[in-house]
C-alpha cells in the first residue's frame, strides 16, 4: 500500500520566517495530496491540496509544491505568525483508490515571538 | 454549507464496558464516511470506511465495529472496551468523486480514556 513519510517531526521558527514541511510517497499512481492543520483538541482542518496535473498551488501565505518524478510534495508557509503554530499532516491516497487516505506522522510547528 | 458533528467530546469508560460514538453530517447527501483513531503524538489510522447505508469496510482488525443506519449517520461501537482502545477518535466525510479523489473533512473528535 501507499507509504507516506513526513519530515521534520518538529519545527521551530521565528515569527515572520518561512516554514517548509516535506513528504514523500511511494505509489507513482497517486494523484491527490492534501495538507491538514490540527490545533490542540480539534480535528484536522484541510488547508490546501494539490492534484498531480499541477506542480504548485498557492493560497495567500500557504503554498504546496509537487514533484511527481521524485515522488515528494512540500508545504510552504511564508511570513509565519503565532497562530500558525499547530500540527500539520500530509496525506496521499491509498493504493487502489476508494477515496481513502494514508497520513504522514505529522509535524509540530512552533512559531516563536 | 456542510457540517459534521461528533459526540461526546470526551468520554471516560471502564475496561470491559460498551461504547457508542456517533457522527452526523449535514448539508450533503450520499457522503463517504470514515472513522479514524489518533494515538497521542501520532498520525491518523483509518479504522472504517463507508460508501453507503449498511456498507462498512474495516481497515484494521480490532475490538471495534461500525454501522451506518442512515445516510448521514456513522456509529462506532464496542461490546467490551480494552485499555488499548484509548485514543482520539475522529469522524470524517467526503463527497463522491467518481474516480477523482475528494477532500475529507473532519469533525472535532472524541477523546476516549479507558480506566
Amino acid at each position: 500500500g501507499e507509504n507516506v513519510e513526513q519530515h521534520p517531526s518538529t519545527l521551530s521558527v521565528q515569527e515572520g520566517d518561512s516554514a517548509v514541511i516535506k513528504c514523500t510517497y511511494s505509489d507513482s499512481a497517486s494523484n491527490y495530496f492534501p495538507w491538514y492543520k490540527q490545533e490542540l483538541g480539534k480535528g484536522p482542518q484541510l488547508i490546501i491540496d494539490i492534484r498531480s496535473n499541477v506542480g504548485e498551488k498557492k493560497d495567500q501565505r500557504i503554498a504546496v509544491t509537487l514533484n511527481k518524478t521524485a515522488k515528494h510534495f512540500s508545504l510552504h508557509i511564508t511570513e509565519t505568525q503565532p497562530e500558525d503554530s499547530a500540527v500539520y499532516f500530509c496525506a496521499a491516497p491509498f493504493t487502489g483508490g476508494g477515496n481513502k487516505l494514508t497520513f504522514g506522522t505529522g509535524t509540530q510547528l512552533k512559531v516563536e515571538l | 454549507s456542510q457540517t459534521i458533528h461528533q459526540w461526546p467530546a470526551t468520554l471516560v469508560q471502564p475496561v470491559g464496558s460498551p461504547l457508542s460514538l456517533e457522527c452526523t453530517v449535514e448539508g450533503t447527501s450520499n457522503p463517504n464516511l470514515y472513522w479514524y483513531r489518533q494515538a497521542a503524538g501520532r498520525g491518523l489510522q483509518l479504522l472504517f470506511y463507508s460508501v453507503g447505508i449498511g456498507q462498512i469496510s474495516s481497515e484494521v482488525p480490532q475490538n471495534l465495529s461500525a454501522s451506518r443506519p442512515q445516510d448521514r449517520q456513522f456509529i462506532l461501537s464496542s461490546k467490551k472496551l480494552l485499555l488499548s482502545d484509548s485514543g482520539f477518535y475522529l469522524c470524517a466525510w467526503s463527497g463522491r468523486g467518481w474516480g477523482t479523489e475528494m477532500p475529507q473533512h473532519f469533525g472535532d473528535g472524541t477523546r476516549l480514556s479507558i480506566l
